[in-house]
């Protein structure tokens, strides 16, 4: 089993749309979460720390579950920008060594 | 602020010839990793230094793959001989802290390097 697990997709969504995934993680012992962007041949970027209690940047909102052991994700009102791939990112237990997941990626429509 | 710089930025060579990739860190930054992406593997962490000191490299592949960090602004990836399973993209990452000591203390990535091995 892979330590973060990511649907791949693709999430094709209308611009103006609310898209939302989620992404598990098997290490119990992770402290830190984060999602990253990553458009088509670039480098990811951070988008957003997750954090217990949930958090909101704009029309980005991220949470996490540690009792299921997963982190969402939720996109409001997309624009054509936001296509991309998201990675979710989990600290291997206190080591801070990251775990990356495979990405979900996401596509908006005009 | 001058992010991550990597180069080359792409890289062709034939199998058995020795490729270097290089790496300097954001100034100030303590850690600097390094990473392989592909799209079998996804993005796979192969080192990372702490003060120029590797700290781990338990996944680095191969013993044809080397690290060093010469120093705080210098870091070099050598893969020796070189075979077409390592076409990948070679990410260098640099933080201030290491993740998750921290709050808000991302990895900044470089643009990478594309490998091809023919």
């Amino acid at each position: 089993r892979k330590e973060v697990e990511q649907d791949p997709g693709p999430f094709n969504v209308p611009e103006g749309a609310t898209v939302a995934f989620n992404c598990t993680y098997s290490n119990s012992a992770s402290q830190s979460f984060f999602w990253y962007r990553q458009d088509c041949r670039k480098e990811p970027k951070l988008l957003m720390s997750v954090y217990s209690s949930g958090n909101e940047d704009g029309r980005f909102t991220a949470q996490l579950n540690r009792a299921s052991q997963y982190i969402s994700l939720l996109i409001r009102d997309s624009k054509l920008s936001d296509s991309a791939t998201y990675l979710c990112v989990v600290n291997r237990g206190s080591w801070g060594k990251l775990q990356f997941g495979a990405g979900t990626q996401v596509v908006v429509t005009p | 602020d001058a992010g991550v710089i990597q180069s080359p930025r792409h890289e062709v060579t034939e199998m058995g010839q020795e490729v270097t990739l290089r790496c300097k860190p954001i100034s100030g930054h303590d850690y600097l990793f390094w990473y392989r992406q592909t799209m079998m593997r996804g993005l796979e962490l192969l080192i990372y230094f702490n003060n120029n000191v590797p700290i781990d490299d338990s996944g680095m592949p191969e013993d044809r793959f080397s690290a060093k960090m010469p120093n705080a602004s210098f870091s070099t990836l050598k893969i020796q001989p070189s075979e077409p399973r390592d076409s990948a993209v070679y990410f260098c990452a640099s933080s201030r802290f290491l993740t998750g000591t921290q709050r808000d203390q991302p990895q900044h990535f470089g643009d990478g390097t594309r490998l091809s091995i023919l």
